[in-house]
């Protein structure tokens, strides 16, 4: 069973400072997503990477695939209060099947 | 457009009872998965339904079982509930079983008590 890690657990950050989050396996993956999920509502989709090496950016959120498809980082600039959330990663064992979530980061974005 | 729909909301219900869980896809999607999430953890896959049929599931007893109907919405039914099944259960729709891109539904809170 392919598992993932995700650290830190917890991030307390004050409106404006960079963050970055990552999430790591042992396991070779197809792709990695990336959710942010708010409390009473299920994670939405922020982006797929599906090649070792891939940056991709979305406004102020950078996300990398690292070369080896085993890990991911998701980096915020100048974070908003809006930003609050658990960011969750999410690989497949094969394409677009069998999706292992890791336990989250909960980001707190204070004003 | 409608997203992916969920019902009930919230649900409580005593050990040993059974349970039953509805989505409603986003329009043109074809596929349902169910994920259960419990308090503090990542989603985890329970199965997926295509084509009215169970294609993948994940490591979850038999007490879970599911299905879907030819206009594509699905119901997730859980026997013998135990309190360890207490957990936010998540719907996710896509288009075909090998799709990266999967909506989720807002859950539905079932609490064992």
């Amino acid at each position: 069973t392919q598992l993932l890690e995700q650290s830190p657990q917890f991030l307390s950050i004050q409106e404006g400072e960079n963050l970055t989050v990552y999430c790591n396996s042992s396991s070779v993956f197809s792709s990695l997503q990336w959710y942010r999920q708010e409390p009473g509502e299920g994670p939405v989709l922020l982006v797929t990477v599906v090649t070792g090496g891939e940056v991709k950016k979305l406004k102020r959120l950078t996300f990398q695939f690292g070369d080896a498809r085993k890990d991911s980082s998701l980096h915020i600039t100048a974070a908003q209060p809006g930003d609050t959330g658990l960011y969750l990663c999410a690989g497949d064992e094969r394409y677009g099947q069998n999706f292992v979530f890791g336990p989250g980061t909960r980001l707190s974005v204070l004003p | 457009d409608a997203g992916v729909t969920q019902s009930p909301t919230h649900l409580i219900k005593t050990r040993g009872q059974q349970v039953t869980l509805r989505c409603s896809p986003k329009s043109g999607h074809d596929t349902v998965s169910w994920y259960q999430q419990a308090l503090g953890q990542g989603p985890q896959f329970i199965f997926q339904y295509y084509e009215e049929e169970e294609r993948q599931r994940g490591n979850f007893p038999d007490r879970f079982s599911g299905h879907q109907f030819p206009n594509y919405s699905s119901e997730l039914n859980v026997n013998a509930l135990l309190l360890g099944d207490s957990a936010l259960y998540l719907c996710a729709s896509s288009f075909g079983t090998a799709s990266y891109e999967q909506y989720f539904g807002p859950g539905t809170r079932l609490t064992v008590t």
